[in-house]
C-alpha cells in the first residue's frame, strides 16, 4: 500500500511565523502535490513537483514556497504565516507523468494561524 | 465559469437506496475522470477513474462519463452507512494537474 505521511495532524502558529509542513511518500512516486482544502472552495493546488528539485506553481502559490531535495520528501513553507492561511493542507503523490489521475493523499495537516 | 461544477449537497438517503452524484465541466481537453471519496478527518482516496467516455463498474459503484454533454456521474447501489463520506469528482486533461469539484457530502441513514 502507498503511504503518504504528513508531519503533523494539527498545528497552531502565530501570524508572521515561518511554518514548515513536511510530506513523505514511500512508493518511489515521481510526482508530489500540495493542496489546501477550505469549506466552499474545495481542493486547490498550491504547488507540485514532478522530479527532485523541480517545482511548478499551482493555482494559489502566493505566500507559499516548496522544497524537494529528495524524491520521497516534499516540503511546503509558509514564509510569514497569515490568518488567511488557516486551512487543511493535504499532500499527495502519484506514480508518474502518465498517472497524474492516480493521486494518493496523506491524512492532512489542519493549520490554524492566530 | 468554473472548470468543474459539483453541487455540494448534502445528500441524505436511507440505507439500501441508490445514491446518484454528478459533476459538469467546461474544459473539452479533459480525458481522465475520477471520483475520490473522503471520510471525515481523512485525506481523499481514489475510488474510480474512467478514461474518455463510457461506463465503468466496480462492485456497487458505477461511473459514467458523457463527454458530449460534459457530464459525469457516480452511482452507488445498495448504499451502506459506511458509504457516508464526501465524494469529489476530479478531471485531468494533460496539464499535469487535476481539477476538482467542491465535493458532495453523502449521509446514509441506517
Amino acid at each position: 500500500d502507498v503511504k503518504v505521511t504528513q508531519s503533523s495532524r494539527y498545528l497552531v502558529k502565530r501570524t508572521g511565523e515561518k511554518v514548515f509542513l513536511e510530506c513523505v511518500q514511500d512508493m518511489d512516486h515521481e510526482n508530489m502535490f500540495w493542496y489546501r482544502q477550505d469549506p466552499g472552495l474545495g481542493l486547490r493546488l498550491i504547488y507540485f513537483s514532478y522530479d527532485v528539485k523541480m517545482k511548478e506553481k499551482g493555482d494559489i502559490p502566493e505566500g507559499y514556497s516548496v522544497s524537494r531535495e529528495k524524491k520521497e520528501r516534499f516540503s511546503l513553507i509558509l514564509e510569514s504565516a497569515s490568518t488567511n492561511q488557516t486551512s487543511m493542507y493535504l499532500c499527495a503523490s502519484s506514480p508518474g507523468q502518465r498517472n497524474i489521475y492516480e493521486q494518493y493523499f496523506g491524512p492532512g495537516t489542519r493549520l490554524t494561524v492566530t | 465559469q468554473k472548470e468543474v461544477e459539483q453541487d455540494p449537497g448534502p445528500l441524505s438517503v436511507p440505507e439500501g437506496a441508490i445514491v446518484s452524484l454528478n459533476c459538469t465541466y467546461s474544459n473539452s481537453a479533459f480525458q481522465y475522470f475520477m471520483w475520490y471519496r473522503q471520510y471525515s478527518r481523512k485525506g481523499p482516496e481514489l475510488l474510480m477513474y474512467t478514461y474518455s467516455s463510457g461506463n465503468k463498474e466496480d462492485g456497487r459503484f458505477t461511473a459514467q462519463v458523457d463527454k458530449s454533454s460534459k457530464y459525469i456521474s457516480l452511482f452507488i447501489r445498495d448504499s451502506q452507512p459506511s458509504d457516508s463520506a464526501t465524494y469529489l469528482c476530479a478531471m485531468e486533461g494533460g496539464n499535469n494537474r487535476l481539477a476538482f469539484g467542491k465535493g458532495n457530502q453523502v449521509v446514509v441513514i441506517p
